[in-house]
């Protein structure tokens, strides 16, 4: 059974600084999701990363994908307010081709 | 409109009362979604529609119903549903060609059941 796990659940930083979010699943999988949500609003979609060694970057979030360690980063670098959201990582099973599982989220404040 | 629409956007009910969420995306997909967002839980998906045919149902009890009568529409038909059903229901949709098969949401349906 595929489990998602993110860390930390909570995360309370200052602008400017430099942080990680982890994204540990635990069996193989070919496509990972993170997604951002805003308090009261939907998922938005932010990266779909595929292959072992891929990364992609927008703005100041960039995020990568180990399928070997089965991990996803998603790394924020400079932060600003508006960077406070929750964000998710989903992973595809690989008997679907439409069942996501879905890590808790993370919770991030930026405070000014 | 554009992307995915949901109504209503908010929605309160008894547990007798029969009612229906609807989902409407204006992207060209061809596979639709229903997922529950519970606090303290992971997302969960509920059902998908593929070609307007159901290929997940992801044991949902029968209070609720789905209902795609085509590529772009989908609803949720619910009824003598419980306080624990209360949530925020999220439709989305994807392509299933795309090597992505990313999915795009809606903006929920935050429903409250007395």
């Amino acid at each position: 059974e595929l489990k998602v796990e993110q860390n930390p659940l909570f995360l309370s930083m200052q602008e400017g600084k430099n942080y990680t979010i982890y994204c540990n699943y635990s069996t193989t999988s070919d496509r990972l999701y993170w997604y951002r949500q805003d308090p009261g609003k939907s998922l938005e979609s932010l990266f779909v990363l595929l292959s072992n060694g891929a990364v992609k970057q927008e703005g100041r979030l960039m995020a990568s994908l180990d399928t070997k360690a089965r991990l996803s980063t998603l790394h924020i670098t400079a932060a600003v307010h508006d960077l406070s959201a929750t964000y998710f990582c989903a992973v595809k099973t690989m008997d679907s081709n439409y069942q996501l599982i879905w890590g808790a989220g993370t919770k991030l404040i930026i405070k000014p | 409109e554009t992307g995915v629409t949901q109504t209503p956007r908010h929605l309160v009910m008894g547990m007798t009362n029969k009612k229906s969420l609807k989902c409407e995306q204006h992207l060209g997909h061809n596979a639709m979604y229903w997922y529950k967002q519970s606090a303290k839980k992971p997302l969960e998906l509920m059902f998908v529609y593929s070609l307007e045919e159901r290929v997940e149902n992801n044991s949902v009890p029968s209070r609720f119903s789905p209902e795609c009568p085509n590529s772009s529409h989908l609803f949720l038909h619910l009824h003598t549903l419980q306080p624990e059903d209360s949530a925020l229901y999220l439709c989305a949709s994807s392509e299933e060609t795309s090597i992505y098969n990313e999915q795009f949401f809606g903006p929920g349906t935050r429903l409250t059941v007395l």
